[in-house]
C-alpha cells in the first residue's frame, strides 16, 4: 500500500463545468502521475509531475491542467468538462529512485459529464 | 500510434492450467516492462516487471518473458486460479523518460472453477 488516495471516487458534473480531482499521497515520493482509462485504450498519461510546481504534459493533455503546490497533492483539473471525458481517472507515484520503475495507483476517480 | 499492443481482448482458462497472455511493443528503447493486474472498481496493481538485460523473470506463480529480438513479452500464470480472473495490462518504459509508462489495451482473463 504506497498510501494514495483520490478525492472524488465518483462525480457526475454538466458539460462545460470546472471539475477538480485530487491525488493525495503519504510518503513524499517525488513523481506523481494522473491517468485516464477508457475501454480499448488501457491507460494513457495525461500529466505528471517531477516535483512540487514541476509538471509536464502526456500523451492526451489537450482540456486538462494540473498543479502541485506540496509534495503529496497533485491535482488534476478540467477547464471545461466534456463528454468525452467521461473516464475512470487514476494516479499514480513512482516509487524507485530512478526515472523507471514501478508505479503504484490509487482506487480511481469515475467522472461522469452529462 | 500504438506503442504497446496487447492484440487478445479476452482469455478465458480452466482453473489449474497455464494462462499465458501476450504483448508486442514497437519502439526498441523500451528498456524496462511491466505487467499490471486490474480488478474491477480498483486501480492497477503491478504484478512483475522485466529489465531489457533479462529474458525472464519469475515470481511465484507469474513469470515474464521478453524476447528483445521479436519486440514481445508475455506473462505466464501456473497455475492458474478462480482470483487471477481480472484484466492485465502491459506497460513499457525507458531510461530518460521520466518513469512514464506506456500501456497497452489490456486483456481480460477468466479462470475457470
Amino acid at each position: 500500500d504506497a498510501g494514495i488516495t483520490q478525492s472524488p471516487r465518483h462525480k457526475v458534473t454538466e458539460t462545460g463545468t470546472p471539475v477538480t480531482l485530487r491525488c493525495h499521497q503519504t510518503e513524499n515520493h517525488r513523481y506523481m502521475y494522473w491517468y485516464r482509462q477508457d475501454p480499448g485504450h488501457g491507460l494513457r498519461l495525461i500529466h505528471y509531475s517531477y516535483g512540487v510546481k514541476d509538471t509536464d504534459k502526456g500523451e492526451v493533455s489537450d482540456g486538462y491542467s494540473v498543479s502541485r503546490s506540496k509534495t503529496e497533492d497533485f491535482l488534476l483539473t478540467l477547464e471545461s468538462a466534456t463528454s468525452s471525458q467521461t473516464s475512470v481517472y487514476f494516479c499514480a507515484i513512482s516509487v524507485m529512485q530512478s526515472r523507471v520503475g514501478e508505479q503504484y495507483f490509487g482506487p480511481g476517480t469515475r467522472l461522469t459529464v452529462t | 500510434d500504438q506503442q504497446v499492443k496487447q492484440n487478445s481482448p479476452s482469455l478465458s482458462v480452466q482453473e489449474g492450467r497455464i494462462s499465458i497472455l501476450n504483448c508486442d511493443y514497437t519502439n526498441s528503447m523500451f528498456d524496462y516492462f511491466l505487467w499490471y493486474k486490474k480488478y474491477p472498481a480498483e486501480g492497477p496493481t503491478f504484478l512483475i516487471s522485466i529489465s531489457s538485460i533479462k529474458d525472464k523473470n519469475e515470481d511465484g506463480r507469474f513469470t515474464v518473458f521478453l524476447n528483445k529480438s521479436a519486440k514481445h513479452l508475455s506473462l505466464h500464470i501456473v497455475p492458474s486460479q478462480p482470483g487471477d480472473s481480472a484484466v492485465y495490462f502491459c506497460a513499457a518504459s525507458y531510461s530518460g523518460n521520466t518513469g512514464k509508462l506506456i500501456f497497452g489495451q489490456g486483456t481480460t482473463l477468466q479462470v475457470k472453477p
